[in-house]
């Protein structure tokens, strides 16, 4: 059984850049999440992808963006980067066939730093 | 509203019991979870409970939940220095769809 893999690890961008985060679900997960992890915090729920659709948003602007494809891994989308936006970007998987959707799996996740 | 408070810090020494503690604010969260972080890497699960349970043991892992006191710990027996970790908890409130609101997290220290 694969985990949730995120790429890249790390990143660097400047402001008013625009960046893309990639994760792969975990093995028959149908649900992703991504979560923003400011440095000292805890995550903090960006927006859930269910079946390609979003399924739930939290209190983050429209430029950030998502998209999740048939295999169900998933793409997040920051425009306009703001310093502010540096962080842990920690994508999580449930549901579907290979498990609950109460139980989410988090990945690795991808720091992303903004000059 | 969602609310979610920790300590921020707690040692012990090794093979003592640590104990971490937790509140939270909605009463609707239906599952209660733990996870834990160490330096530079994502979060893994370490156990959950559901609301209407009271304790749920895990191996060294127990977790009591008071939902009177909206209060939740994590105990864990006999600590190692691979317990040296940020603990989270977090709360899960139905709304159609499945998220976690996580608190600021325990850093655990554990010393030989």
């Amino acid at each position: 059984e694969t985990g949730v893999t995120q790429s890249p690890t790390h990143l660097i961008k400047t402001r008013g850049q625009q960046v893309t985060l990639r994760c792969s679900s975990q093995s028959g997960h149908n649900t992703v999440s991504w979560y923003q992890q400011a440095l000292g915090q805890g995550p903090q729920f960006i927006f859930q992808y269910y079946r390609e659709e979003e399924n739930g948003r939290g209190n983050f602007p429209p430029r950030f963006s998502g998209l999740q494809f048939p295999n169900y891994s998933s793409e997040l989308n920051v425009n306009a980067l703001e310093l502010d936006d540096s962080a842990l970007y920690l994508c999580a998987s449930s549901g579907g066939s290979g498990g609950s959707y109460n139980e989410q799996f988090f990945g690795p996740g991808t720091r992303l730093t903004v000059l | 509203g969602e609310d979610v408070e920790q300590s921020l810090f707690l040692s012990v020494r090794e093979g003592d019991s640590s104990v971490i503690n937790c509140t939270y604010t909605d009463s609707s969260s239906t599952y209660l979870y733990w996870y834990k972080q160490e330096p530079g890497a994502g979060l893994q699960l370490l156990t959950y409970i559901f609301s209407n349970m009271d304790m749920k043991q895990d191996q060294r892992l127990t977790v009591l939940l008071n939902k009177k006191d909206k209060h939740l710990s994590l105990r864990i027996a006999d600590t190692q220095t691979g317990d040296s970790a940020i603990y989270f908890c977090a709360e899960s409130i139905p709304r159609g769809y499945s998220t976690l609101t996580f608190g600021k997290g325990t850093m655990l220290l554990v010393s030989p």
